[in-house]
């Protein structure tokens, strides 16, 4: 069965703290893909990446990096020298290949708090 | 607009009234999801259109739940009978094609109903 862990619930850092936020995956498809999202206090989810299953290349944005890696079924987001403007809750999602539609599967967000 | 349009934003409903959930999604996106999502949790999946299409509302709780896209472009969700359980933000996506697992899907601000 598919499944998306967060195991952080909440997260408390102080303002240029780095930060990583886990995410562990379950899926039995070999083709796959796992994005992450960021809900402001706004309210709307925020696209932040994707990764299909088969590029395992960390990827760098910024101040945001992602490690993907499927030996662990992990895909790890970081965030270098935090900003007050980088709280929200943010969430690890994966979608199925298959010749699914493709919707998402959440898991239940970390929030993070950056205080200044 | 350039993105996922929903209204109401807020909506207040008795137990037992119909409420009607609008999205207007990104013009031109053939997929569009609905998701309901629970204070403190995760989205989750309710229902999918490719166009005026429903091909999977295998995430509707309930025979109360009803969804629509009758022209492929804007689509309602319409809850009968409202229960203090459906109290949520109910999130409102689209994606450029299908299938779409690969997409990212973008998401609107999500109607919050509460029912007393």
């Amino acid at each position: 069965a598919q499944k998306v862990t967060q195991a952080q619930t909440e997260i408390s850092v102080v303002e240029k703290e780095d930060v990583t936020l886990d995410c562990v995956y379950e899926t039995r498809d070999t083709t796959y893909y796992l994005f992450w999202y960021k809900q402001p206090p706004s309210g709307e989810l925020v696209f932040l990446i994707r990764r299909n299953s088969f590029d395992e290349q960390n990827e760098i944005s910024g101040r945001y990096s992602w490690n993907f890696q499927k030996s662990t079924s992990s895909f790890n987001f970081t965030i270098t020298a935090s900003q007050v403007v980088d709280s929200a809750v943010y969430f690890c999602a994966l979608s199925e290949d298959g010749g699914s539609q493709g919707n998402l599967i959440f898991g239940k967000g970390t929030k993070l708090s950056v205080k200044p | 607009g350039a993105g996922v349009s929903q209204s109401p934003r807020y909506k207040v409903a008795k137990r037992g009234q119909d409420v009607a959930l609008r999205c207007d999604p990104i013009s031109g996106h053939v997929s569009l999801f609905w998701y309901q999502q629970a204070l403190g949790q995760g989205p989750e999946f309710l229902t999918y259109f490719q166009n005026e299409a429903q091909l999977d509302k295998s995430g509707l709780p309930s025979d109360r739940f009803f969804a629509e896209r009758p022209e492929g472009s804007v689509s309602t969700l319409k809850i009968q009978r409202t229960q203090q359980e459906d109290s949520a933000v109910y999130l409102c996506a689209s994606s450029l094609v299908w299938p779409s697992g690969n997409q990212p899907q973008h998401f609107g601000d999500g109607t919050r109903l509460s029912i007393l």
